[in-house]
């Protein structure tokens, strides 16, 4: 069956990157997109970006835009996260989402990422 | 680009209707018919619900359906059940994706 699997709860430090991966399997990678969506504690769901898998493009938010990259390893059929420069801010669950066109289909069922000193 | 309007909370009893609403511009939800809805239980993933304003993925349930008029897009849900008890979020791609503030429906 289709699903994500996402690697496994990270702490790091202020300051520090974390880079989070998100295997896909059950269907063809690189027919579609995925996107990183963010939620910190009670909070709503925040877009990061999302990168097409067939060719590599990508699309960040602004918010974001500069401290995220997002990639992929066809090969592996894996896609990544990687989020520089982190603050307590940072603190949240992860979520990588397949996308058809528009919309999330299927979603891994996240990452724990703690930031503190 | 800012997040979609919705109400922080929405209630009704076992077998009642509601309808959860998310008002954008028509530079988002008024412009175009790619708006979805997302359901997230606590400590869960969100789940897809509706796509492209009134669309039911395969599993959804036909008690869930959605409609858009002007900026504001709604979700509703007919039947309520307990187990409907969740945030909902709505949706709206732009080339980049806008989420709403989420609704917490409390089934009384």
């Amino acid at each position: 069956q289709v699903q994500l699997v996402q690697s496994g709860a990270e702490v790091k430090k202020p300051g520090a990157s974390v880079k989070v991966s998100c295997k896909a399997s059950g269907y063809t990678f690189t027919s579609y997109t995925m996107h990183w969506v963010r939620q910190a504690p009670g909070q709503r769901l925040e877009w990061m970006g999302w990168i097409i898998a067939g060719n590599g493009d990508t699309k960040y938010s602004q918010k974001f835009q500069g401290r995220v990259t997002v990639t992929t390893d066809t090969s592996a059929s894996t896609a990544y996260m990687e989020l520089s420069s982190l603050r307590s801010e940072d603190t949240a669950v992860y979520y990588c989402a397949r996308s058809s066109y528009g919309y999330m289909d299927v979603w891994g069922k996240g990452t724990t990422v703690t930031v503190s000193s | 680009q800012s997040a979609l309007t919705q109400l922080a909370s929405v209630s009704g009893s076992p077998g009642q209707s509601i309808t959860i609403s998310c008002t954008g511009t028509s530079s988002d939800v008024g412009g175009h018919n790619y708006v979805s809805w997302y359901q997230q239980h606590p400590g869960k993933a969100p789940k897809l619900m509706i796509y492209d304003v009134s669309n039911r993925p395969s599993g959804v349930s036909n008690r869930f359906s959605g409609s858009k008029s002007g900026n504001t897009a709604s979700l509703t849900i007919s039947g309520l059940q307990a187990e409907d008890e969740a945030d909902y979020y709505c949706s709206s791609y732009i080339g980049s994706i806008l989420f709403g503030g989420g609704t917490r429906l409390t089934v009384l």
